[in-house]
């Protein structure tokens, strides 16, 4: 089993749909949650960083972290053609460079308008 | 300012070639990273620095050897490279306190093709 798992896609949704991203992990040590977004052929650029179960909102991203059930999600409202890209979750032990940041494959989401 | 610099942005070299990439931050991070990505993959790790101290080598082959010349840039020296090293390098940079502020910024990459 891996340690975290995403699913890859593609995911394809009309302009201005609700977009639900989902990673699983197994590692229940994990504490620092992050999402990333990368566009073709450019570097990740940070979204969304947790530390805690619950929610974490900016602007019209939301991002979900059930310890419980080691799951993460990420959630973009009013979706834009400008939000397609592949978002990677990421996951570590905890803060500091001792520890690995763990990636998820990658979802591959296109915005149609 | 949470930019991460990375210069060249495309390099194509040959196999007998010796080149490097460099990373600039000016966020005042103490950690900085390297990591190579192939198509359609996740990142992966290949250095960290910390304080300017190698503190992890993902037994990344003696062909790179990674440099820190000070606290805000990082070096990737490439030397008889092989095709399949051909990718995105990706820079990254944390502040290394720890704790909850410990986020890794990434800069846009280099992309290296070896012939």
């Amino acid at each position: 089993q891996k340690e975290v798992e995403q699913d890859p896609g593609p995911l394809s949704v009309p302009e201005g749909a609700i977009v639900s991203l989902n990673c699983t992990y197994s590692n229940s040590a994990f504490q620092y949650f992050m999402w990333y977004r990368q566009y073709s052929r450019k570097g990740p650029e940070l979204l969304m960083y947790t530390y805690s179960s619950g929610n974490k909102e900016d602007g019209r991203f939301t991002a979900q972290v059930d310890k419980s059930s080691k799951y993460i999600s990420l959630f973009i409202r009013d979706s834009q053609p400008s939000d397609s890209a592949t978002y990677l979750c990421a996951m570590s032990l905890s803060g500091g460079s001792n520890y690995k940041l763990t990636f998820g494959k990658g979802t591959l989401l296109t915005v149609n308008p | 300012d949470t930019e991460v610099t990375q210069t060249p942005k495309h390099l194509v070299m040959g196999m007998t070639n010796k080149k490097s990439l460099k990373c600039e931050q000016h966020m005042g991070h103490r950690a900085m990273y390297w990591y190579k990505q192939k198509a359609k993959k996740p990142p992966e790790l290949m250095f960290v620095y910390s304080y300017e101290k190698l503190s992890i080598n993902e037994s990344v082959p003696s062909r790179f050897s990674p440099e820190c010349p000070n606290s805000s840039l990082l070096n990737l020296h490439l030397h008889a490279l092989q095709p399949e090293d051909s990718a995105l390098y990706l820079c990254a940079s944390s502040q290394e306190e720890g704790g909850s502020d410990d986020e890794q910024f990434f800069g846009p990459g280099t992309r290296l093709t070896v012939l």
